[in-house]
């Protein structure tokens, strides 16, 4: 079956960067799109972006350009998102979620990774 | 960017009633490729969303079919045909029409 392990919980300072992966399993890793979605506590979603494992296409929604950078590791199947000079905007949850279709973009998700900056 | 507003933010049912939820875009999610990417999440506490319905009303494996889906262009509907203690939680409409993908501010689902 289809899973998506994500990393733990990270603590990280202002101004810093970290990053977040997401290991596959279940299924052929290069052939589905893999997305980034962003919850900060309380509130809503975000879609962030997603890559293709297969080649390494990116998409990102405008608001993350130059905040997250995704990458994808074929030889171990897993998703990085890296998120850079980060502030407490960036404390959320993050998950990764990959597609079935184009038509169904969040079929199965990660258990989320809490990132919550301070100093 | 497509804003999706979804009333009420807040419904109370008792077990046994059905509930419906609407969904509203700024812009026709009809595709140029003849479908309507229009998707019906659930996030239950403490746990990752959770996808139910895709394409307006396509049912995702293993999702009781006591929910559905309906609607067009920007209108949508998910009801739930008799609420059962399970279905309790947030429900996000989202939308994957338009990049960048959006979702709703979500629908709490709460018993009564």
């Amino acid at each position: 079956q289809v899973q998506l392990q994500q990393s733990g919980a990270e603590l990280v300072k202002p101004g810093s960067s970290v990053k977040i992966s997401c290991k596959a399993s279940g299924y052929t890793f290069t052939s589905y799109d893999m997305h980034w979605i962003k919850q900060q506590p309380g509130n809503g979603l975000e879609w962030i972006g997603w890559i293709y494992p297969g080649n390494g296409n990116t998409k990102y929604n405008q608001k993350f350009n130059g905040k997250a950078t995704l990458t994808a590791d074929k030889s171990s199947s897993t998703a990085y998102m890296q998120l850079s000079s980060l502030t407490s905007e960036d404390s959320a949850v993050y998950f990764c979620a990959r597609e079935i279709t184009i038509a169904a973009p969040f079929a199965y998700w990660g258990q989320g990774t809490l990132v919550t900056v301070s100093s | 960017d497509v804003v999706l507003t979804q009333t009420p933010p807040t419904l109370s049912a008792t077990i046994g009633q059905s509930v419906s939820i609407s969904c509203r875009s700024s812009q026709s999610l009809l595709d140029s490729d003849g479908d309507t990417y229009l998707n019906w999440l659930l996030q239950r506490p403490g746990q990752s969303p959770q996808l139910l319905i895709y394409s307006v009303s396509n049912l995702e494996s293993g999702v009781p079919n006591r929910f559905s889906g309906s609607g067009s262009e920007t209108d949508f509907t998910l009801k739930i045909s008799g609420v059962e203690a399970e279905d309790l939680g947030v429900y996000y409409c989202m939308q994957a029409t338009h990049a960048p993908y959006t979702f709703g501010a979500g629908t709490k689902l709460e018993l009564k």
